[in-house]
């Protein structure tokens, strides 16, 4: 089973717009954490945000928020008045219990219309 | 820009060629994680090293080995290069303080087998 899915390959929204990313994950382990990170055309890997599974509150970072649902399983990225510059991949990613490493998903690319 | 440089950014080689790909993590950083990113596998988990010594391993073909120096840079050897290696190839550091041990992507190695 897949362990991060994101089931949008691409999605178009008109800028100044919110926008939410889906992402739905799969782990037995009580302990993780939740990531996502921006891929530009250019390549890098931005790092947006992080929720762990113990948080009590969604987290935030600026525009970006994570509308986290334990039950749900489900860790969905909102991205308030997209700009033209949030054109991009978006990948969500897990880190599960004592592993340190990094699962993705195979992303979403968001284009932000004028 | 996330701390994390990689060198060279763009290589082009042959078939059964071999290269080294150069990581220096974060100031203060031990772990060092490679990944690699191509069109039909997305983003790979391929190893770790923490303070010199390797701590996992993911789906590194035995052609790639990788290594970590006493000031904490690492490479990441690839040889006997096929064409379905070419990628983009990430390095990765983090720091346990970090929230979530956060890790941090530098801007890629992308490798071109010809």
């Amino acid at each position: 089973a897949q362990k991060i899915t994101q089931t949008q390959p691409g999605m178009f929204v008109q800028e100044k717009e919110a926008v939410t990313l889906d992402c739905t994950y799969d782990t037995s382990d009580p302990s993780y954490g939740l990531f996502w990170y921006k891929q530009p055309s250019s390549g890098e890997m931005i790092f947006l945000i992080y929720q762990g599974s113990y948080d009590q509150q969604n987290a935030t970072e600026g525009r970006y928020s994570l509308n986290f649902q334990k039950a749900r399983k489900s860790a969905n990225l909102v991205i308030s008045a997209s700009q033209l510059g949030d054109s991009a991949m978006y990948f969500c990613a897990m880190r599960e219990g004592r592993n340190e490493k990094l699962t993705f998903g195979t992303g979403t690319r968001l284009t932000i219309i004028p | 820009d996330s701390g994390v440089t990689q060198t060279p950014k763009h290589l082009i080689t042959a078939t059964g060629q071999r290269v080294t790909l150069r990581c220096s993590p974060r100031s203060g950083d031990l772990s060092v994680y490679w990944y690699q990113q191509s069109l039909d596998q997305g983003l790979q988990f391929l190893i770790q090293y923490y303070n010199g010594e390797e701590r996992a391993k993911g789906n590194i073909l035995e052609r790639f080995s990788a290594q970590q120096f006493p000031d904490l840079h690492s490479e990441l050897n690839l040889s006997s290069l096929e064409l379905g290696d070419s990628a983009l190839y990430f390095c990765a550091s983090n720091w346990r303080g970090d929230p979530g041990n956060t890790i941090y992507f530098g801007e890629g190695s992308w490798l071109t087998v010809v």
